[in-house]
């Protein structure tokens, strides 16, 4: 049972031109949400990340934005450079139990096209 | 310096073998975990420890054990190995329990095929 999806396995987005990746959530539990990236042959890497609390987070050319009535949320990216291509994974967690497993969504690829 | 390294990188064996993998963190991280990414890429947790202890154990067969010699070192056994344990076997420790949902560093993953 997937509790973190990612519907879009590609995207493709024209250099400086925004990006933006979806990502829908089942559990409503969750009260933490991080976005992920990963270049090939790589491990993921921690990009930005926003908690229930909020509904907004800004970090330089990357914005999450959290939608919990639609158990939504969406990873901005202004304006978008070709070394931002890479896979994209959304990833949510029970924070406030204090449990750290977090439940990964199955990745969008990003490619921005210079 | 890497902060958390994987070996091998990449691991071909017949199945009914018994290999491991080996993972180590420089971090000074108190929980370390196992994720497996298979192959529709649905990254999914298996084993967490911290201090030492197993915190979670999702519905992983028992043939996957993980080890925990010190703080810094989880490795994965696998025995009687199946071709649908082909997948990435991914490492990655955080700060501390309770802290992990802010962020883990992953190591580089392990390519496991069975063939």
């Amino acid at each position: 049972d997937q509790q973190v999806k990612q519907n879009s396995p590609s995207l493709s987005v024209q250099e400086g031109r925004i990006s933006i990746l979806n990502c829908d959530y089942t559990n409503s539990m969750f009260d933490y949400f991080l976005w992920y990236k990963k270049y090939p042959a790589e491990g993921p890497t921690f990009l930005i990340s926003i908690s229930s609390i909020k509904d907004k987070n800004e970090d330089g050319r990357f914005t999450v934005f959290l939608n919990k009535s639609a158990k939504h949320l969406s990873l901005h990216i202004v304006p978008s450079q070709p070394g931002d291509s890479a896979v994209y994974f959304c990833a949510a967690s029970v924070a406030q139990t204090g449990a750290n497993n977090l439940f990964f969504g199955t990745g969008t690829r990003l490619t921005v096209i210079p | 310096d890497t902060a958390v390294s994987q070996t091998p990188k990449y691991l071909v064996t017949q199945m009914g073998n018994d290999k491991s993998i080996k993972c180590e963190q420089n971090l000074g991280h108190d929980t370390m975990y196992w994720y497996k990414q298979d192959s529709k890429k649905f990254l999914k947790i298996m084993f967490s420890y911290n201090n030492k202890e197993l915190i979670i154990n999702e519905t992983v067969p028992n043939r996957f054990s993980p080890k925990s010699p010190d703080k810094a070192h989880l490795n994965l056994h696998i025995n009687s190995l199946e071709l649908g344990d082909s997948a990435v076997y991914f490492c990655a420790s955080s700060q501390e329990w309770g802290k992990g949902a802010y962020g883990y560093t992953f190591g580089s993953g392990t390519r496991l095929t069975v063939v």
